[in-house]
């Protein structure tokens, strides 16, 4: 069974640049997850959809970020414009359903210079 | 507010040692309780999880953690590590009726041959 895709695997730009992350999770996983995982701390849930509905995001810094899964398949997290502290790893995870156990892609590394 | 906290973030052992990470949450009411690992280089990966039942987990390559709910801890455990032990762990809860996962900070695992 193929795992959680996410591209690019690593992104450099500069502050007040755009960046967009790109999801493609297990077949058949219903919900879908993206994190923020900054260097030393846990990873820090942004955005939660089940199909294509945003379930949860009160984590996500709206005014900057946004996320959208569209067909209820894919998804892209996009940065607009790109702060220094946006330097981390995001991560996408995928679950069959709501409650069940999510499983990770390998992430993106974005740094911000 | 909810969260998960490890206690070690840096730990380092022989090969055969035995290992015990520590994972305290502060949750009122019923919670799923995940360890997840992070190889070198790769994606994060569920090690062993909690949802009811007996409070003695196991999980892959012969990890296993205890759930205390008196204590609110759910500490992982190997009695004897070794050289591919070394990544990092983290633990993770979530309400039973909710679906946003909480991280720890991680531990960082080194096992010197």
């Amino acid at each position: 069974e193929a795992g959680v895709a996410q591209s690019p695997r690593y992104k450099i730009i500069e502050k007040r640049q755009s960046v967009a992350f790109w999801c493609n999770p297990i077949s058949g996983h219903a919900t879908l997850y993206w994190y923020q995982q900054i260097l030393g701390q846990g990873p820090k849930l942004l955005i939660q959809f089940q199909n294509n509905g945003v379930v949860d995001d009160s984590q996500l810094p709206k005014d900057r970020f946004s996320a959208e899964r569209l067909k209820g398949v894919d998804s892209t997290l996009k940065i607009q414009p790109a702060k220094l502290e946006d330097s981390a790893v995001y991560l996408c995870a995928s679950s069959l359903a709501l409650a069940d156990t999510q499983y990770f892609g390998p992430g993106t590394r974005l740094t911000v210079l | 507010a909810q969260s998960v906290s490890q206690h070690n973030h840096h730990v380092i052992l022989s090969e055969a040692a035995s290992l015990e990470l520590g994972c305290n949450y502060s949750y009122g009411g019923t919670v799923n309780l995940f360890w997840y690992v992070q190889y070198p280089g790769q994606h994060l990966q569920l090690l062993l999880k909690y949802f009811s039942g007996d409070p003695l987990v196991k999980g892959i390559k012969g990890f296993e953690a205890e759930f205390i709910k008196s204590k609110f801890s759910f500490n992982l455990r190997k009695p004897s590590v070794q050289w591919s032990d070394t990544a990092e762990y983290f633990c993770a809860a979530k309400l039973d009726s909710g679906y946003a996962l909480n991280f720890g900070k991680g531990t960082s695992l080194l096992v010197t041959p």
